[in-house]
């Protein structure tokens, strides 16, 4: 079936570094890649998303590529903070009758001040 | 975004009981969507709780331990039936919205534990 593979598991930064969370995912016909963020305790909360007729999207510190020859996709933080520690997923769509999302497995990034 | 409440917010239950959990959508939104969290693993989707028809149901998932309720366009409910130690985990209520209703929003999660 569809998945979506997510690397690295954990991540620790310096802050002020940069960190950099990479997602593949099976099904050619997604076309919507969003990713989450999760702190302890708390819901996900969208944080940044693509589309599949875009090839990078920027906000402030966080920018995501997609490269959709290769069914890859990142997420790229930069200037790290201490806030930034959480656990982040990424997801990819799928449409098996309704739209739905599939979800990696997750990064628990640490930043280290 | 939709102001997704979900109730309630965590609970202890003896093994062998139920306990229902229920979402309130301050908008009225076609699908409604659960999920399981495990301790310290991803999100994996239950079922599509769908207005006006029966639930669509993932694979390892079945309506007879998870029965879900969609009684109009704004409220859900999920039934965790003859619960037992490896229920224990965040159910989460999710919605789409947003261009083309691909964002998905979440409500709180509801964690659960049974002992």
């Amino acid at each position: 079936g569809e998945n979506v593979e997510q690397h690295p598991s954990t991540l620790s930064v310096q802050e002020g570094d940069s960190a950099v969370i990479k997602c593949t995912y099976s099904d050619s016909a997604s076309n919507y890649f969003p990713w989450y963020k999760q702190e302890l305790g708390k819901r996900p909360q969208l944080i940044i998303d693509i589309r599949s007729n875009v090839g990078e999207k920027k906000d402030q510190r966080i920018a995501v590529t997609l490269n959709k020859t290769a069914k890859h996709f990142s997420l790229h933080i930069t200037e790290t903070q201490p806030e930034d520690s959480a656990v982040y997923f990424c997801a990819a769509s799928i449409r098996r009758g309704a739209q739905k999302l599939v979800f990696g497995q997750g990064t628990r990034l640490t930043i280290n001040p | 975004s939709a102001v997704i409440s979900q109730k309630p917010s965590r609970d202890i239950c003896q093994r062998g009981t139920s306990l229902t959990i229920q979402c309130q959508v301050d908008s009225q939104v076609t699908m409604m969507f659960w999920y399981r969290q495990q301790p310290g693993q991803s999100l994996t989707l239950i079922a599509t709780a769908n207005q006006g028809s029966e639930a669509t149901y993932e694979s390892g998932f079945v309506i007879d331990k998870f029965p879900i309720s969609r009684p109009n366009l704004t409220f859900s409910t999920l039934t965790v039936s003859n619960m037992s130690p490896e229920d224990s985990s965040i159910y989460l209520c999710s919605v789409l919205e947003g261009t083309g209703g691909t964002e998905a929003f979440f409500g709180q999660g509801t964690r659960l534990t049974v002992v």
